[in-house]
């Protein structure tokens, strides 16, 4: 079964560093997504993308994220200098069309220090 | 504004019992509804998902209700097992007109199967 990957499982980074998160959503799929969950609270969405740019975005996603997909498989998420609250487990996730059913990945867990 | 809802954070049931979780949500115009498991360690996992020209749905030991009246999502397992044991979060769309992955979670609660 296709699945959303994820990359790295865990990140463990000092204040004020620069994260990039990598995902390789599922190939036949157009729209793509972070999420964040907080430990012990509920997912929350950041920002989709589609047609090679961001189509949504939420107040969370400030000027300190940005996505990119740099190929044809890539969608990967960047904090440019992190705070110890954006220590999270960040979801990506994918659809095939604009209706279809969202598939989340595993996640990468963050901690800043 | 939007927001959606658990009425209880944590549910214990026996094995072989039915468990029914329950989520209300406010905006009256939310049209697309999901529910989704999250296992400890794992991201979101789909269940099941419900329109709101609809009133029930059911699937594979899972059934949604939607009661559009006093805006309430339900979901009941059958015969629930052990490795139903995770959290549960139901979801709606929170954009509309933009594409069904933009979605506000609930809280999540925490479904114990006891054998």
């Amino acid at each position: 079964e296709p699945e959303v990957t994820q990359t790295p499982s865990h990140q463990v980074t000092q204040m004020g560093q620069e994260v990039i998160l990598r995902c390789v959503p599922i190939s036949n799929h157009l729209y793509f997504y972070w999420y964040r969950q907080i430990l012990g609270q509920k997912v929350e969405f950041l920002v989709s993308f589609y047609n090679n740019e961001i189509s949504e975005k939420s107040e969370i996603f400030d000027d300190q994220f940005s996505v990119e997909r740099p190929d044809g498989s890539n969608f990967t998420l960047k904090i440019r200098s992190t705070k110890l609250e954006d220590s999270a487990m960040y979801f990506c996730a994918s659809i095939r069309s604009k209706a279809g059913e969202l598939f989340f990945g595993e996640g990468s867990r963050l901690t800043v220090l | 504004g939007e927001s959606v809802g658990l009425h209880l954070p944590t549910l214990s049931v026996q094995e072989g019992d039915n468990s029914i979780i329950n989520c209300a949500y406010s905006n009256s115009a939310s049209d697309y509804f999901i529910w989704y498991k999250q296992e400890s360690g794992k991201g979101p996992q789909f269940i099941i998902d419900i329109r709101s020209n609809m009133d029930k749905r059911q699937g594979q030991r899972v059934t949604v209700l939607l009661n559009k009246t006093v805006k309430h999502l339900s979901l009941q397992i059958a015969a629930t097992q052990p490795g139903d044991s995770a959290v549960y979060f139901c979801a709606e769309k929170g954009n509309y007109g933009g594409s069904q992955g933009n979605l506000i979670f609930g809280k999540g609660t925490k479904l114990s199967v006891k054998p």
